[in-house]
């Protein structure tokens, strides 16, 4: 298994302004994925990040306004750009198992825009 | 799109069994059903995953039928801290990545 962590783990943001969300992993994975809960919703796919590659994002999500790094095989950040308060949700890292294809999931950061 | 179909909530007795069921109809060859829990403002927690035969580990039982097209997840003595949203998801287990597509799920409340 996978062990995630996620910074910060919550916070809440004026309109207008970015947040970058940290994600940690304890080992080497090539997928991360970055997903967006909101309230009372299920999880979405906002995109996979490979590491040395862009970002690929799902329909719906820009690069714009999500911009995410991948910088080595353990990191990864989102940044949630110029955020408005239907921003505000959970939004949550999660790697790929190897070999078995399950998925782990951070804690999630949980984002209040006002 | 989801490529499953999930009742939204269901309750359970504590110490009873919590059957959950979910419709797959669409599911094909290679692609493996899996099931995940989210308790209350955690991230989402890997159950269980199986291909055609039943399944069993220590958190629950998956039960799926011989046309594939439907499951159940078992939890066989539910308790209070199974009350969680419970996700059923079908991908393929091998060849490379496959966006996952969460559904709806079902809200399990675990009554006393």
């Amino acid at each position: 298994s996978a062990v995630i962590s996620q910074k910060p783990s919550r916070d809440i943001c004026q309109r207008g302004t970015s947040l970058t969300i940290q994600c940690q992993v304890d080992s080497q994975v090539t997928m991360m994925f970055w997903y967006r809960q909101q309230p009372g919703q299920s999880l979405t796919l906002i995109a996979t990040a490979n590491q040395g590659s862009e970002a690929t994002y799902e329909s719906g999500f820009v690069i714009d306004k999500f911009p995410i790094s991948r910088p080595n095989l353990t990191f990864s950040t989102l940044t949630v750009s110029n955020m408005s308060p239907e921003d505000s949700s959970i939004y949550l890292c999660s790697v790929e198992g190897v070999g078995n294809y399950e998925q782990y999931f951070g804690p999630g950061t949980r984002l209040t825009v006002t | 799109d989801a490529k499953t179909t999930q009742p939204p909530s269901m309750d359970c007795a504590e110490g009873r069994a919590a059957n959950l069921p979910c419709n797959h109809s669409t599911i094909s060859g290679n692609e493996y059903v899996y099931w995940y829990r989210q308790i209350h403002s955690q991230g989402p927690q890997y159950i269980i995953h199986g291909l055609k035969n039943n399944e069993t580990n220590e958190m629950a039982s998956l039960i799926i039928t011989e046309d594939r097209k439907s499951s159940t997840l078992i939890l066989p003595h539910a308790t209070l801290r199974d009350t969680a949203v419970y996700y059923c998801i079908v991908r393929v287990g091998s060849g490379g990545y496959q966006k996952v597509t969460f559904g709806t799920g079902t809200k399990l409340q675990v009554i006393p």
